[in-house]
């Protein structure tokens, strides 16, 4: 069984570009869920997919956006870049067979530092 | 009120030690909960799930008291392994998880 995995695993960009986050989903998985972690603090939903679709959404601002593939990986892009966006971006996968009581399997995660 | 709250840390324990963390959260619809644990810049790996009363698996134990809104998680006979980030989860609707801020544990020789 493979798990889920991100890629890049460390990225540095700058304040106002634009970045693209990339996830494979555990097999037999079809819902994607990012998060960000900020240092000492616990993870914060960005949003989910399933089935292509945007599914659920945190508070998070217009210039974070994603997308879910047939084959249910998933991107994450951040436009406008700013100093706060700098955390660890972890995407996680699950198979909602208890609705959204479902636990979810994490990736390594993408550590972007903006500068 | 913060939706999912937990002790704040660290804790830092000798091996053997018997050790219990609190989380309280603010959904009183909340059916299910979680306990993730974290080590240093490293992913959140499930370590319990908790869907009714209580669970146990070896030297940990997660409580639950619905009246309350609060969860615990016991640890006992402490190992230096055990040294992690712990966090409570609660399912929200939309697919959300809502961690809490973790609390460290550290067990020392």
């Amino acid at each position: 069984e493979t798990g889920v995995t991100q890629s890049p695993t460390h990225l540095i960009k700058t304040r106002g570009q634009q970045v693209t986050l990339r996830c494979s989903s555990q097999s037999g998985h079809n819902t994607v869920s990012w998060y960000q972690q900020a240092l000492g603090q616990g993870p914060q939903f960005i949003f989910q997919y399933y089935r292509e679709e945007e599914n659920g959404r945190g508070n998070f601002p217009p210039r974070f956006s994603g997308l879910q593939f047939p084959n249910y990986s998933s991107e994450l892009n951040v436009n406008a870049l700013e100093l706060d966006d700098s955390a660890l971006y972890l995407c996680a996968s699950s198979k909602p067979d208890r609705g959204w009581n479902s636990p979810l399997h994490f990736g390594n995660g993408t550590r972007l530092t903006v500068t | 009120r913060k939706e999912v709250e937990q002790d704040p840390g660290p804790f830092n324990v000798p091996e053997g030690a018997t050790v219990a963390f609190n989380c309280t959260y603010s959904n009183s619809a909340s059916q299910s909960f979680f306990w993730y644990r974290q080590d240093c810049r490293k992913e959140p790996k499930l370590l319990m799930s908790v869907y009714s009363s209580g669970n146990e698996d070896g030297r940990f134990t997660a409580q639950l008291n619905r009246a309350s809104q609060y969860i615990s998680l016991l640890i006992r006979d402490s190992k230096l392994s055990d040294s992690a980030t712990y966090l409570c989860v609660v399912p929200a609707q939309g697919g959300k998880l809502i961690f809490g801020q973790g609390t460290e544990l550290s067990v020392k020789p």
